[in-house]
């Protein structure tokens, strides 16, 4: 059965410093991977994704996201966060056999709290 | 940019009453998904929809549920019966052709 975790539940950080949120997955076939992000009061709005290709993938906002096949791993990294960043953010995996309309796995999410 | 919308944003229901939850997907969108969140805990995929019929259900997609595109524009979960663990915020979301799910603004569910 495929599934997601999330390392941290919960992290907190001063602003500047930088971020690394781990997500690891478990699925038997080839993914496609995202990172979601849901500020306080708002709905899921989509960070950055993975398909193929260059393992590193920006988004948006200075997020960044590395693949790695061998460790089933994707975490989110940011150099330098901000109060603004502060949000519950989830990694989520589906196949990619091609197929269309194929359901996402969440992660439990890991919020972040930025202090000013 | 297009967006998919839901109404209504906070339903409150008594135990044992229907509701039906309302969203607009993106318009040349093909796919539609229904998610929930029960409060504190993950998302949680319900139901996936096309081509006017249910591709893929979680255990959770009892019974209880069911979806309908009553139209060319609309895509409803229905709760015949609600109970108090019903109580979530649900999700729709919407997708073309590029895998990546487009998630509406949500709706929260309070059964009282």
């Amino acid at each position: 059965a495929q599934s997601v975790s999330q390392h941290n539940h919960h992290v907190i950080l001063s602003e500047a410093a930088s971020l690394e949120l781990g997500c690891n997955y478990s699925y038997g076939g080839t993914v496609n991977l995202f990172w979601y992000v849901q500020y306080p009061g708002q709905h899921l709005q989509l960070l950055l994704k993975y398909f193929s290709g260059d393992p590193l993938v920006k988004g948006i906002k200075g997020f960044e996201a590395e693949f790695i096949k061998s460790k089933f791993s994707f975490n989110l990294r940011k150099p330098s966060v901000q109060w603004s960043d502060t949000a519950e953010y989830f990694c989520a995996v589906t196949g990619a056999q091609g197929a269309y309309g194929q359901n996402f796995v969440f992660g439990p999410g890991t919020r972040l709290s930025v202090l000013p | 940019e297009p967006e998919v919308t839901q109404t209504p944003s906070h339903q409150v229901t008594q135990m044992g009453q229907e509701v039906i939850l309302r969203c607009v997907p993106i318009s040349n969108h093909l796919y539609f998904y229904w998610y929930r969140q029960i409060l504190g805990q993950k998302v949680e995929f319900l139901v996936s929809f096309y081509n006017n019929e249910i591709s893929e259900k979680s255990e959770i997609f009892d019974d209880q549920f069911s979806v309908e595109r009553p139209d060319g524009s609309n895509f409803t979960l229905k709760i015949r019966s609600t109970k108090l663990e019903d109580s979530a915020m649900y999700f729709c979301a919407s997708t073309a052709q590029t895998d990546t799910q487009y998630f509406g603004p949500g709706t929260r569910l309070t059964v009282l």
